[in-house]
Parts: C-alpha cells; sequence; structure tokens
C-alpha cells in the first residue's frame, strides 16, 4: 500500500487566495483526520471523518475553513479566504477503527506527509 | 480540562546515551495512549500503545510505561541512535468507540537530538 497520499507538499499563496489541500487515505480505513501542525500550538485536530461522514468538525477554526469527503478514497480541506495566520503543516491521517477503542492495533492512525502552506 | 504535558520540551544527548520522556495527562475517561515519533519534515509515526491494563511494553530499543493511578507514562530510549533525533509525541484517546465523549489529546512533542 502506497499509505496515506498528500497533495501538494508546498503551497505559497497570496493573503485572501483560496487554498484546496487534497487527501487519499488508506484503502479500507474507515476514519479520515485533518490536522494543522505549528511550532506554537503542535498538532491539532480540525475534523475527522467515519466513513465519509463528517463527525466532529469542533477543531474547525472559523468558517474560512471547510472539509469533505466525496467518497472513501478522497478528502479536501479548504481555507477560503487564506491568510497568513493559516500558514502551517496540514497532516491527513487515516486509521481502521476510531482511535478511541480500546483493543488491538487497528486504531492506529496512519499519517500523510504533510502539506507546508505559507500565506504571504 | 483535558490535557496532555511532556516533559522535557527538549534534550540533548550523546550518541550511545540513554534518555527517558515524560508524559503527564489529566484526559477521562482514559482509553489508551500511543507515543508518536516525528522526523522533520514527515508525519508522525506510531511507536507504541498503551492500555489502561499495561504497564510497560517495549518496541525494540524503545521502552514505554503506564502508570494509570499517577497519569504518567514514560518512554525511555536505550542505547541511542544519530536516527533517533526527532520530536516524540504523545497522544491520549478518552471515550468510547461509540460513545459522544471520545478524546483525542495531544502533547506539544520532545524535541531529542542526539549528537555524535
Amino acid at each position: 500500500d502506497a499509505g496515506v497520499i498528500q497533495s501538494p507538499r508546498h503551497e505559497v499563496t497570496e493573503m485572501g487566495q483560496e487554498v484546496t489541500l487534497r487527501c487519499k487515505p488508506i484503502s479500507g480505513h474507515d476514519y479520515l483526520f485533518w490536522y494543522r501542525q505549528t511550532m506554537m500550538r503542535g498538532l491539532e485536530l480540525l475534523i475527522y471523518f467515519n466513513n465519509n461522514v463528517p463527525i466532529d468538525d469542533s477543531g474547525m477554526p472559523e468558517d474560512r475553513f471547510s472539509a469533505k469527503m466525496p467518497n472513501a478514497s478522497f478528502s479536501t480541506l479548504k481555507i477560503q479566504p487564506s491568510e497568513p495566520r493559516d500558514s502551517a503543516v496540514y497532516f491527513c491521517a487515516s486509521s481502521r477503527r476510531g482511535p478511541w477503542t480500546s483493543g488491538g492495533g487497528y486504531n492506529e492512525q496512519f499519517f500523510g506527509p504533510g502539506t507546508r502552506l505559507t500565506v504571504l | 480540562k483535558n490535557q496532555v504535558e511532556q516533559s522535557p520540551q527538549s534534550l540533548i544527548i550523546l550518541e550511545g546515551k540513554n534518555c527517558t520522556l515524560q508524559c503527564n495527562y489529566t484526559v477521562s475517561p482514559f482509553s489508551n495512549l500511543r507515543w508518536y515519533k516525528q522526523d522533520t519534515g514527515r508525519g508522525p509515526v506510531s511507536l507504541t500503545i498503551m492500555t489502561f491494563s499495561e504497564n510497560t511494553k517495549s518496541n525494540g530499543r524503545y521502552t514505554a510505561t503506564l502508570d494509570a493511578d499517577t497519569k504518567q507514562s514514560s518512554l525511555h530510549i536505550t542505547a541511542s541512535q544519530l536516527s533517533d533525533s526527532a520530536s516524540y509525541i504523545c497522544v491520549v484517546s478518552g471515550g468510547e468507540n461509540a460513545g459522544n465523549n471520545r478524546k483525542l489529546i495531544w502533547g506539544l512533542g520532545t524535541s531529542l537530538a542526539v549528537n555524535p
């Protein structure tokens, strides 16, 4: 398996522009997570999906952020309009089961390589 | 408030030495605790998972411990290598899979540098 695939790897844009980040999870994984990582705040869970349905988006910072998962093999995170404070590394992760499950190894999250976003 | 605190924030050791990283949490109810290793420029990779009933678990030169009573975990690295230079992140999961009180709380990580 190729693992979680993210694109683009790097994105530089100007303030006010729309940014779309893409993710392909590992086949057979029912959960997909979007994270944002900064030096100051570490990894922050933005939203997660279970079987393509958004379950918890309480981590999405504001209405400028939106995420979709139209099918089991594709998800997008969109920022419109982008602002300099959105600059961060955005990770997508997938898991076979929810990380809250107490048994077995199927709740491990597998992370993609990340997208480094710079908003000027 | 659900929190995960890691210490030290950063650590520098010489190759071949041992070190111990700490993780304290207040997440309740507790489901499991994972340690992740994150190399520079890459996504985190799981090292080990600890459930409520487990006290110690090893993965090669990495040994994790869990004290569920004091809500503390440690990650011990033996005979460090240059490739161990990375950020080590502790994440605590709480709640049950079908419940409404699921939590996934990440620590800020410990940055480890192993020097020759």
